[in-house]
């Protein structure tokens, strides 16, 4: 079955710098990968997605970008600021089943 | 509904004991989908529905676990003899649809039932 991995699992960034989280899946027939936001106490959100026939990408100060071939899948927050602070989730889908990354925990520092 | 409704919110029990969580999916989603979220931790895969079908099991950790969807809505997910290393949030979530292109895939969850086995 489909096991998504997910680097690192904490980050720290300075408050205007740029985060990046990593994400590499095991199933080629994987065709759409999200990413969700979960703010503490709170529910996932939906924040990007990324289906397999495209490359990259934007969304204001969010990208994400996909390498088929190796199965890496990235997401880019430039321009941090205090409410990017959260937990972020990568997923990859294949069908209708949707496997989650283990999560990055996100801290900006002031 | 205007959202994914789940309830309990909390439910604490003794080991030993059944449980029933229950999810209410968004009014016209084919999809619902089980996860599990530990202290700290990622989203497990329990379980998906396609209407009232189960086409993967898999992600359930063993036949203590069960879970049903009937009328292609509410669904059940039931936890028989309950361990301790049940405790966790269960989270459920619908989408539009399961499959396919154009869209309808965004997961919509519910804020969780947060279970505890004493």
């Amino acid at each position: 079955g489909e096991n998504v991995e997910q680097h690192p699992s904490t980050l720290s960034v300075q408050e205007g710098d740029s985060a990046v989280i990593k994400c590499t899946y095991s199933d080629s027939a994987s065709n759409y990968f999200p990413w969700y936001k979960q703010e503490l106490g709170k529910r996932p959100q939906l924040i990007i997605d990324i289906r397999s026939n495209v490359g990259e990408k934007k969304d204001q100060r969010i990208a994400v970008t996909l390498n088929k071939t190796a199965k890496h899948f990235s997401l880019h927050i430039t321009e941090t600021q205090p409410e990017d602070s959260a937990v972020y989730f990568c997923a990859a889908k294949k069908a209708s089943k949707i496997i989650f990354g283990s999560g990055t925990r996100l801290s900006i520092r002031p | 509904g205007a959202g994914v409704s789940q309830s309990p919110s909390n439910k604490v029990t003794e080991k030993g004991k059944d449980v029933e969580l229950r999810c209410d999916p968004i009014s016209g989603h084919t999809a619902l989908y089980w996860y599990r979220q530990s202290l700290g931790q990622g989203l497990e895969f329990l379980i998906y529905f396609q209407g009232n079908s189960a086409p993967d099991k898999s992600g359930l950790p063993s036949d203590r676990f069960s879970a049903e969807r009937t009328g292609g809505s509410v669904s059940t997910l039931t936890i028989q003899r309950t361990q301790q290393e049940d405790s966790a949030v269960y989270l459920c979530a619908s989408s539009l649809q399961g499959s396919g292109v154009g869209g309808g895939e965004k997961l919509f969850f519910g804020s969780g039932t947060q279970l505890s086995v004493l």
